[in-house]
């Protein structure tokens, strides 16, 4: 009974390879998010779908290309993995509710290690 | 970018202790939420907040919005070794998206 589910929970990578990494929430919202949590536990938010629709895109490197198939799913997409890339990346998703948003409900992170 | 001042940055208590923490910007806020992350884990709402001046509980957990909408508390009564963890104050700015802005989190750690 998953509420928003990631994989993988790791991922060890070589430089310059592309990997993906994907999310699925059953909760039935139709807004889905990723951020990126740095070492300093810092969270950033990347992107955001609603409705299979970008709404938001934080000036992320175009090497990171976010993927949403249906409202259930969206998967990000990363090339040419550099080392600053190495964080933990969450997704999250909430009901679209206008410009206010909604409470925003997190999986439980990838953490990517580039070497 | 838009930026929460989260403090105190990190808490050293006893079991028993109660501990504040808050954030503040000079933003105007719509919501404010309160997360928790344990190791290996996504952070999990705690609290979220709608209006100026709302008081909300949630158990030994105790949060507002401040009247100015640029601040809000967070009160933990009587910890328990299990309420280690970062947590994290999140806000989405009036008149922006439904983009969540954090602070920078307070490591609390609980001691027997």
């Amino acid at each position: 009974d998953t509420a928003v589910s990631q994989t993988p929970k790791y991922l060890v990578t070589q430089m310059g390879n592309d990997k993906s990494i994907k999310c699925e929430q059953n909760l039935g919202h139709d807004t889905m998010y990723w951020y990126k949590q740095d070492s300093k536990k810092f969270l950033k938010i990347m992107f955001s779908y609603n409705n299979k629709e970008l709404i938001i895109n934080e000036t992320v490197p175009n090497r990171f290309s976010p993927k949403s198939p249906d409202k259930a799913h969206l998967n990000l997409h990363i090339n040419s993995l550099e080392l600053g890339d190495s964080a933990v990346y969450f997704c999250a998703s909430s009901r679209w509710t206008g410009p206010r948003g909604d409470t925003q409900y997190f999986g439980p992170g990838t953490r990517l290690t580039v070497l | 970018g838009q930026q929460l001042n989260q403090s105190p940055q990190s808490m050293f208590i006893q079991e028993g202790e109660d501990v504040s923490m808050n954030c503040t910007s000079s933003s105007i806020f719509n919501t404010w939420l309160w997360y928790k992350q344990e190791p290996g884990e996504g952070p999990v709402l705690l609290i979220a907040l709608y209006k100026a001046g709302e008081l909300t509980s949630n158990g030994r957990l105790t949060a507002q919005f401040g009247i100015t909408r640029k601040d809000s508390f967070l009160n933990i009564s009587a910890s328990i070794p299990s309420d280690v963890g970062i947590y994290f104050c999140a806000g989405q700015l009036q008149g922006g998206s439904e983009k969540l802005v954090f602070g920078k989190g307070m490591k609390l750690t609980v001691n027997p």
